[in-house]
């Protein structure tokens, strides 16, 4: 089953807009990580944000992690038409022998930029 | 491009027949992955390895799947007697270092239809 939940499922915006996508998932995680998707092709890592860890930027992109509320936001600022694409959180889930599961991906929110 | 590569990147197959597919992560990379992406969704963990060990595999690995990564470098995912419903994306991902702080690296997949 997949444990993140991303909303909304599809965001379509102008260019220079801002996009936010929202990630809510259901365990203890040990990190929570974005990734995009063009259409038809692999997945291209964009930020990791740890449990221990509230914010984190890269570039466009800030990223927010709620462990209370098991939320996490990606906001892509001044958003291009070449930032449309899938968006996928992913969680590495804590299991009991401390380590954590492999990624478990959301369903993901599709973002189309219009020039 | 990430530097992990996948063969084919397409594949039609009659209901029955068996079928292979070939991941060269990054030559570096300890951990490898398998994925299964389909239409609308976001990808679902199969199993991993670290170097030629298979760790942990999902339920959603039926014994009609198997996987090996022989020599700890390219890794093979072979379905015998396909079905239709294994008609989806086949991802794989690498990644160096201890998880689960790491990200992954993903090929550009293989789109396999079950006629």
């Amino acid at each position: 089953s997949q444990q993140g939940e991303e909303d909304p499922q599809a965001l379509s915006i102008q260019e220079g807009e801002n996009a936010t996508m929202n990630c809510s998932y259901k365990t203890s995680i040990n990190n929570l990580q974005w990734y995009r998707q063009n259409s038809g092709r692999g997945l291209v890592h964009l930020i990791l944000i740890r449990s221990n860890e509230r914010e984190k930027h890269s570039g466009r992109l800030r990223v927010t992690l709620d462990t209370s509320k098991k939320s996490s936001s990606l906001l892509i600022t001044a958003s291009r038409a070449a930032d449309t694409a899938s968006y996928f959180c992913a969680t590495a889930e804590v299991i009991s022998s401390g380590s954590a599961r492999q990624l478990t991906f959301g369903s993901g929110t599709q973002l189309t930029v219009l020039p | 491009d990430t530097g992990v590569s996948q063969d084919p990147r397409h594949k039609i197959t009659k209901r029955g027949q068996n079928v292979t597919f070939r991941c060269d992560p990054i030559s570096e990379h300890n951990r490898l992955y398998w994925y299964r992406q389909t239409l609308g969704q976001g990808p679902e963990f199969l199993t991993y390895f670290q170097n030629e060990a298979q760790l942990e595999k999902s339920r959603l690995l039926s014994d009609r799947f198997s996987a090996e990564r022989p020599k700890g470098s390219f890794s093979t995912l072979e379905i015998q007697r396909t079905e239709q419903g294994d008609s989806a994306m086949y991802l794989c991902a690498s990644s160096l270092g201890v998880p689960p702080y790491n990200e992954q690296f993903f090929g550009p997949g293989t789109r396999l239809t079950v006629l």
